[in-house]
């Protein structure tokens, strides 16, 4: 079944600490997605990507580095985690030719 | 660019009643529209995705109304029951079929 995949569920990280949050997905979309989500603000792009290698640049980009090593993986990089990063972050992935997005279940981070 | 603003960010409404939520848009040449619900807790799923101009699509207890001319979506909840509480976001796709999105609305029903 087409899906996608986050890993972990949840996270605790101190300030300055090190996280990756990881997706894969399993639709064969090219285009994939990095929000975070938090209470009065909606859904904010980080990043994304059209293909393997390839990464554009959202609207919230400060503090997160991504990279889609392959077509079915996309990685979300904090290198110095701040407590303004504690959030709901989701992955997505669609087909450009018609954009439905499918979403994963999400990571909930916490920067203590 | 495509700015999509949504209305209201706070809706509760008793059980049985109707719920109405509204989005406008500013591309003309938005091409693909959509609704997701996000339950408590949970991942935003997909209730319908709409193109044609001044279409009306009936779901299972909701109808959505695109009209191209005043550049608004609405997604009605008729006779809405506790399983509609959610958070609902509206979505406009732009011209590189990118979704904007709607800041949402949180849904309350009472009983």
């Amino acid at each position: 079944e087409a899906a996608v995949t986050q890993s972990p569920r949840n996270k605790v990280t101190v300030t300055g600490g090190n996280v990756t949050l990881s997706c894969r997905q399993t639709n064969s979309h090219n285009y994939m997605y990095w929000y975070r989500q938090d209470t009065g603000h909606g859904l904010r792009l980080i990043h994304y990507s059209y293909g393997a290698g390839n990464l554009q640049i959202g609207d919230v980009p400060d503090g997160y580095k991504a990279t889609r090593t392959t077509q079915e993986d996309f990685f979300l990089l904090l290198e110095l985690a701040s407590p303004s990063q504690t959030s709901l972050y989701f992955c997505a992935s669609s087909d450009q030719s018609n954009s439905d997005y499918t979403f994963g279940s999400g990571t909930r981070l916490l920067v203590i | 660019g495509e700015q999509v603003e949504q209305r209201p960010p706070h809706l509760s409404v008793r059980e049985g009643d109707s719920a109405v939520i509204t989005c406008t848009y500013t591309d003309p040449n938005s091409y693909y529209f959509f609704w997701y619900k996000q339950e408590p807790g949970a991942s935003l799923q997909l209730l319908m995705k709409v193109f044609s101009s001044t279409e009306i699509n009936e779901g299972q207890g909701f109808t959505v109304l695109l009209n191209k001319k005043d550049k608004r979506l609405s997604l009605n909840l008729t006779a809405a029951h506790p399983g509609d509480s959610a958070a609902y976001f509206c979505a406009a796709s732009d011209s590189n079929y990118q979704l904007i999105w709607g800041s949402g609305t949180k849904l309350i029903i009472k009983p």
